[in-house]
């Protein structure tokens, strides 16, 4: 099945600063979610990125499909930023689909 | 429009003892999808319903089990229960189609002690 990577695990920034995260997908894949997990285990939609770029607020992604990756861009980082980022890609399973996870990037912002 | 609701948010449980989780999707959504989160890893999936029929399961013990009512609404059930099933339950609703992307609740926090 389709193997999802994500770079890097940890990442630690002070506020204020700009960070890239990485998800490579080993298939090709028609959609490409990310997500936020904050501390209380919420999962969050970011995007959801074919390919192209999208742009929300202080958060972008851009998905290379022919190229089987998908950036995450924030800019500006705050406090309220820290928490884990997972990208998922679909993969088809019988009649069903599910979504295979990376295992996220844990990112901390500090004051 | 209300999200996806999970219920209840926390459980705590002893080994061998039966669970039941439950998880309303999002109005107008028709297809339900089960996911285990251990600590420090990453959502994997366990089962989707659409149109009260399971439609996909993952590799999981038949000790999980789970079903989908008319109103879309889906119950998550583990028997004999293991230390190992303690994780952070997810349930997450889409409209079907496999462009939809998947909206998730808050989870169910279970532990085994």
């Amino acid at each position: 099945g389709i193997q999802v990577e994500q770079s890097p695990p940890d990442l630690i920034l002070q506020e204020g600063a700009n960070s890239t995260l990485r998800c490579n997908f080993s298939d090709s894949v028609n959609n490409l979610q990310w997500f936020h997990q904050n501390p209380w285990g919420q999962l969050i939609n970011l995007f959801y990125i074919p390919s192209g770029t999208k742009q929300n607020g202080r958060l972008s992604a851009t998905t290379v499909a022919t190229e089987r990756y998908s950036l995450l861009y924030i800019s500006s980082s705050q406090t309220t930023d820290s928490g884990v980022y997972f990208c998922a890609a679909p993969t088809t399973q019988g009649g069903s689909e599910k979504l295979v996870f990376g295992k996220g990037t844990k990112l901390t912002v500090n004051p | 429009d209300a999200g996806v609701t999970q219920s209840p948010t926390h459980l705590i449980k002893t080994r061998g003892q039966h669970v039941t989780l439950r998880c309303s999707p999002i109005s107008g959504h028709k297809s339900v999808s089960w996911y285990q989160q251990v600590l420090g890893q990453g959502p994997q999936f366990i089962f989707q319903y659409y149109e009260k029929e399971e439609r996909g399961r993952g590799n999981f013990p038949d000790r999980f089990s789970a079903r989908q009512f008319p109103n879309y609404s889906s119950e998550l059930n583990v028997n004999a229960l293991l230390l190992g099933d303690s994780a952070l339950y997810l349930c997450a609703s889409s409209g079907w189609s496999y462009n939809s992307p998947l909206h998730f609740g808050n989870g169910t926090r279970l532990t085994v002690t």
